[in-house]
């Protein structure tokens, strides 16, 4: 059963536009929701996270817009590069516990 | 720090055979986590550690599958008899802290079972 959904599998922006990237979870208890980047032949690496007590964190490019009341949650990569061609996760987890699971995974490709 | 380490990256067997992954996880990290990477099932959590002793195990996906930490800088993921459908990416995470909930992904290994 997957508890995290992640919607779109695949993701072709153009240089300079807004990626979004969307999740849903099903699990109430989760409380702690972070995002990995992941390029070829590299581990996944946290980018940005966020927990349900507020709705939207911004780093930079980066955007996660959390969605309490429906279990949704989203990355918005602003002005995309093609330097953000990579695989993104969400994920999430409980408080205190180690037990992270993760969303299918987006391949985005930023295209010149 | 030079992160999480992993080898081999690379590894090809045969169907039967024994495959030893290898770990070193960040120095002073408390946790360590072994995922499997596929297209189909993406990242799946397989095993984790705390403080070298086994946590939840309830992702290793059958008995051919075994993890150890004998000590803080070690851990290896043993499939014995390997299967074709074994072939994947496997990852060593590691994590300092409890509630941040923040891992240090190795670069995994590439697992090709023929």
């Amino acid at each position: 059963q997957q508890q995290v959904k992640q919607s779109p599998q695949s993701l072709i922006v153009q240089k300079g536009g807004i990626s979004i990237i969307n999740c849903a979870y099903e699990n109430t208890a989760f409380d702690y929701f972070p995002w990995y980047q992941q390029f070829p032949g590299k581990g996944p690496a946290l980018l940005i996270a966020i927990r349900p007590d507020v709705s939207e964190k911004k780093e930079g490019r980066f955007t996660i817009s959390f969605n309490k009341s429906a279990k949704q949650f989203s990355l918005h990569i602003m002005d995309s590069q093609p330097g953000d061609s990579a695989t993104y996760f969400c994920a999430a987890s409980t408080g205190g516990y180690q037990k992270v699971t993760f969303g299918i995974g987006t391949k985005l490709q930023v295209i010149p | 720090d030079a992160g999480v380490i992993q080898s081999p990256r690379h590894e090809v067997t045969e169907m039967g055979q024994e495959v030893t992954l290898r770990c070193k996880p960040i120095s002073g990290h408390d946790y360590l986590f072994w995922y499997r990477q596929t297209m189909m099932r993406g990242l799946e959590l397989l095993i984790y550690f705390n403080n070298n002793v086994p946590i939840d195990d309830s992702g290793m996906p059958e008995d051919r599958f075994s993890a150890k930490m004998p000590n803080a800088s070690f851990s290896t993921l043993k499939i014995q008899p390997s299967e074709p459908r074994d072939s994947a990416v496997y990852f060593c995470a590691s994590s300092p802290i409890v509630e941040v909930h923040e891992q240090y992904f190795g670069p995994g290994t590439r697992l090709t079972v023929t």
